[in-house]
């Protein structure tokens, strides 16, 4: 199983929602990510996790809550956000964390995220 | 810091042609490259990726790139394209500390192919 699983597919939510992303994965992988995408832009890093620790936030703002429950789960909690962060939020895994350079990141195949 | 540079936001080449997308980077250290695809409202595949074991590396669906340290390049080219391979293309590279797979991506190549 060579997969990421992320739920839901799409998502439309007002700016007083709570709502929540989820991904999984059973590859036994150790670091998990995840990343935004706007339209026509790659994909840029928000937070790692490494053995279940948050090891990298990019300075994003507090209302992106990761949670990492455990080794193949990561969400990403979602309160009061701002129709500027409509985008493909995307999750990857990939084998080990610290160190490791050259082991690729799967990725999922994302939640559309709308905000109005 | 390391950085990618694509070359070429839009590419649109003939079924059957050869396909080229070109990368460059900046790296003070041997970097790790990787070729990723992402087709319409979907993730990123790892098409390919150069960890230094030989500058030559094939890939999946008949791709492959070329490392040439002395260009500081890391080009992806395709001997004939088929209509299945339109698509986003990013490269990307790992920074030289703090692993992670912290990828740094490229702004992305647009590959369209005509009949």
């Amino acid at each position: 199983d060579t997969e990421v699983t992320q739920t839901p597919k799409h998502l439309v939510m007002g700016m007083t929602n709570k709502k929540s992303l989820k991904c999984e994965q059973h590859m036994g992988h150790r670091a998990m990510y995840w990343y935004k995408q706007k339209a026509k832009k790659p994909p840029e890093l928000m937070f790692v996790y490494s053995y279940e620790k948050l090891s990298i936030n990019e300075s994003v703002p507090s209302r992106f809550s990761p949670e990492c429950p455990n080794s193949s789960l990561l969400n990403l909690h979602l309160h009061a956000l701002q129709p500027e962060d409509s985008a493909l939020y995307l999750c990857a895994s990939s084998q080990e964390g610290a160190g490791v350079r050259n082991t690729e990141a799967f990725f999922g195949q994302g939640t559309r995220l709308t905000v109005v | 810091a390391q950085s990618v540079t694509q070359l070429g936001s839009h590419v649109s080449v003939s079924e059957g042609a050869l396909v080229l997308l070109r990368c460059n980077y900046s790296s003070s250290v041997p970097p790790y490259l990787f070729w990723y695809v992402q087709y319409p409202n979907q993730g990123l595949q790892l098409l390919l990726k150069y960890t230094s074991a030989a500058t030559l590396v094939k890939g999946i669906n008949g791709f492959e790139a070329e490392f040439k340290k002395s260009e500081t390049s890391f080009h992806l080219t395709k001997p004939s394209a088929h209509m299945s391979d339109a698509a986003e293309y990013f490269c990307a590279v790992t920074p030289p500390a703090g692993g992670y797979n912290k990828l740094i991506f490229g702004a992305g190549t647009r590959l369209a192919v005509h009949p």
